[in-house]
């Protein structure tokens, strides 16, 4: 079963426009995790925000998250053609005294030139 | 390069049959997980190896096994092909069974025909 739900499932966008990406889960976190896959490649890990963080910037990324909607928002300011790509949430179920990585089916970004 | 080793990158076999997907985590790292992705069902938790043991598992078929050798490498054997079973794998490793610090790899696409 899929913990992280992403929306929207697909969107298209010019080059220099904002593009904002939604997860929502349905567990307690410790932290939630956003992910970049290029098309048939592996996933690339973007940032990782705690449960007690709000807001986190990396580059031209903003994260989000509202632990009291269980949901985050992963924000690319200015965005370029390269970033073209799946983007996944991920948050870590506990398992068996591990913790397994949890993916959403993914919100798949195009970026027009 | 992320670190982590898949090989081979790619795999056509017939329905039947049996393969191996070999993955090498980076190094370091004591915990591998494996995963599947397919169009229609996401990235799915298959099983986790820890130093060795399986300590979690996840969606994973009776025809799929999985095993950690003492070098850390870790074997995904999936056998009586089904057209279904095409799709691409991931491993991912990570220095102990946290929820952080999941390293994927490029992943080996296995068609079945």
């Amino acid at each position: 079963s899929q913990q992280g739900e992403e929306d929207p499932q697909a969107l298209s966008i010019q080059e220099g426009e904002n593009a904002t990406m939604n997860c929502s889960y349905k567990t307690s976190i410790n932290n939630l995790q956003w992910y970049r896959q290029n098309s048939g490649r592996g996933l690339v890990h973007l940032i990782l925000i705690r449960s007690n963080e709000r807001e986190k910037h990396s580059g031209r990324l903003r994260v989000t998250l509202d632990t009291s909607k269980k949901s985050s928002s992963l924000l690319i300011t200015a965005s370029r053609a390269a970033d073209t790509a799946s983007y996944f949430c991920a948050t870590a179920l506990a398992s068996g005294g591990s913790y397994i990585p949890t993916f959403g089916r993914g919100t798949s970004l195009i970026v027009h030139p | 390069d992320s670190g982590v080793t898949q090989t081979p990158k790619h795999l056509i076999t017939a329905t039947g049959q049996r393969v191996t997907l070999r993955c090498s985590p980076r190094s370091g790292d004591l915990s591998v997980y494996w995963y599947q992705q397919s169009l229609d069902q996401g990235l799915q938790f298959l099983i986790q190896y820890y130093n060795g043991e399986e300590r979690a598992k996840g969606n994973i078929l009776e025809r799929f096994s999985a095993q950690q050798f003492p070098d850390l490498h870790s074997e995904l054997n999936l056998s009586s092909l089904e057209l279904g079973d095409s799709a691409l794998y991931f491993c991912a490793s990570s220095v102990t069974v946290a929820d952080y610090g999941y390293t994927f790899g490029s992943g080996t696409r296995l068609t079945v025909v």
